[in-house]
């Protein structure tokens, strides 16, 4: 049993670049979840999806897309990077109101 | 809306010494609460939880206690260890229908010899 995994680890991109991060649990759960977490800024929702085929916005969306491709997989997609997107990634999913996160990716953007 | 307030750090305490990291919060209904850890380089992870008024989560030695009357969930250990140093994030999860947790800023603890 895995959790929730994440891939990459660590990127570096250059303006104006794209990538998606790619995010996958197997504990079945419904909901999952793209935060950004930045010094002093704590944890960031972007984006959410409450169960498959479904997804909303969270509080920093702009420059960001996601797809909640089936029940185990959301990922998440900068079309143009820019320096202000460096920042480290979560996914998360959750069961029972209990958030189940994965190690992250370290975005930076030069 | 829902709200977590905790307090700012960083903590800086000597081994073994009495933890407390105060949260505070703001939420309709009868939310969830929980205290995530996160380690250097990691994810956030489950560190206890409560769930309804007077419930006591524990783990790992560390305790919070589900306070309705004055709308609090203090995170307390009695004796740290250097392998405690972390950030500390307080969360609620409404059980009203909302699918976003609310966390707060959280609280670096860093513990020296």
């Amino acid at each position: 049993n895995a959790g929730v995994t994440q891939t990459p680890k660590f990127q570096v991109l250059k303006t104006g670049q794209s990538m998606t991060l790619q995010c996958a649990q197997d504990m079945n759960h419904n909901s999952m979840y793209w935060y950004r977490q930045d010094p002093g800024m704590g944890l960031r929702l972007i984006y959410y999806s409450a169960s498959e085929g479904t997804t909303d916005k969270g509080e920093v969306p702009n420059g960001y897309n996601v797809s909640r491709l089936n029940k185990r997989e959301f990922s998440l997609r900068l079309e143009s990077a820019a320096p202000s997107q460096t920042s480290v990634y979560f996914c998360a999913s959750t069961y029972q109101f209990e958030q189940y996160f994965g190690p992250g990716t370290r975005l930076t953007v030069t | 809306g829902n709200s977590v307030t905790q307090m700012e750090g960083p903590v800086t305490l000597s081994e073994e010494a009495f933890l407390t990291i105060n949260c505070t919060y703001t939420a309709t209904g009868y939310p969830s609460l929980f205290w995530y850890v996160q380690y250097p380089g990691e994810g956030l992870q489950l560190l206890l939880k409560a769930t309804k008024a007077d419930d006591k989560g524990s783990n790992k030695g560390f305790e919070a206690t589900y306070r309705k009357e004055t709308t609090s969930f203090h995170l307390e250990k009695g004796s740290v260890q250097v392998s405690d140093s972390a950030v500390y994030f307080c969360a609620l999860s409404d059980a009203g229908g909302s699918y976003i947790p609310t966390f707060g800023r959280g609280t670096s603890l860093i513990v020296h010899p």
